[in-house]
């Protein structure tokens, strides 16, 4: 069935750094991708998106484009700073128009240090 | 402001006493979902629905009901908690281009 495997956290940057977090997904059919983010105590916020390959979504300084021919969506940012330590996770939309069926990673826990 | 509003924010309990976990969204929103989320584990769905008197279960509705009686509401039960229910709660509701989360509720069961 289709799935999503993103990497194992949690990744510890120092201010400045440069982000990646591998995302790679298996479905049939061409999903939408999406990475949403959860800060310290709050419910998860969409962070950026992609419906069709090639279409690189953007938000925040952090950009993921979606790879048909590798199915990944991996998430980067070229400077990370402290505000951004987080939980990433990465997810995918099988049936189009229909947010309830999206399908999450584990997600990613993020620590950027000062 | 537009939000989506769970209560309680933690809530401890003892096996076999029911409970209710109550959900509100001021979007109008047709579509509203619950998921948890455990360690290792991510977010799994238990249960959404897609409209007023509408539901369906998700990935792990074992042990919950939910009812949706009128569009802004979706509460989620728990007949007879489990310490297996142990877990961080997210309810969430959809216009159709993304979901809007609540902050949470910290379910501990003993």
């Amino acid at each position: 069935g289709d799935s999503v495997t993103q990497m194992e956290g949690p990744v510890t940057l120092s201010e400045e750094a440069f982000l990646t977090i591998n995302c790679t997904y298996t479905a049939t059919g061409y999903p939408s991708l999406f990475w949403y983010v959860q800060y310290p105590g709050e419910g998860l916020q969409l962070l950026l998106k992609a419906t069709k390959a090639d279409d690189k979504g953007s938000n925040k300084g952090f950009e993921a484009t979606y790879r048909k021919e590798t199915t990944s969506f991996h998430l980067e940012k070229g400077s990370v700073q402290v505000s951004d330590s987080a939980v990433y996770f990465c997810a995918l939309l099988f049936r189009p128009g229909s947010q309830g069926n999206l399908i999450f990673g584990k997600g990613t826990k993020l620590s950027v240090k000062p | 402001e537009a939000q989506v509003t769970q209560n309680p924010r933690y809530l401890i309990t003892v096996t076999g006493k029911k409970l209710t976990v109550t959900c509100s969204q001021n979007m109008n929103h047709e579509y509203m979902s619950w998921y948890r989320q455990d360690p290792g584990l991510g977010l799994r769905q238990i249960y959404y629905s897609m409209n007023v008197e509408v539901t369906d279960k998700g990935d792990v509705p074992e042990g919950y009901k939910v009812s949706r009686k009128e569009k802004r509401n979706f509460p989620l039960i728990l007949e007879s908690p489990s310490p297996n229910q142990t877990s961080l709660y997210f309810c969430a509701s959809s216009d159709r281009r993304k979901l809007f989360f609540g902050s949470g509720t910290q379910l501990s069961v003993l």
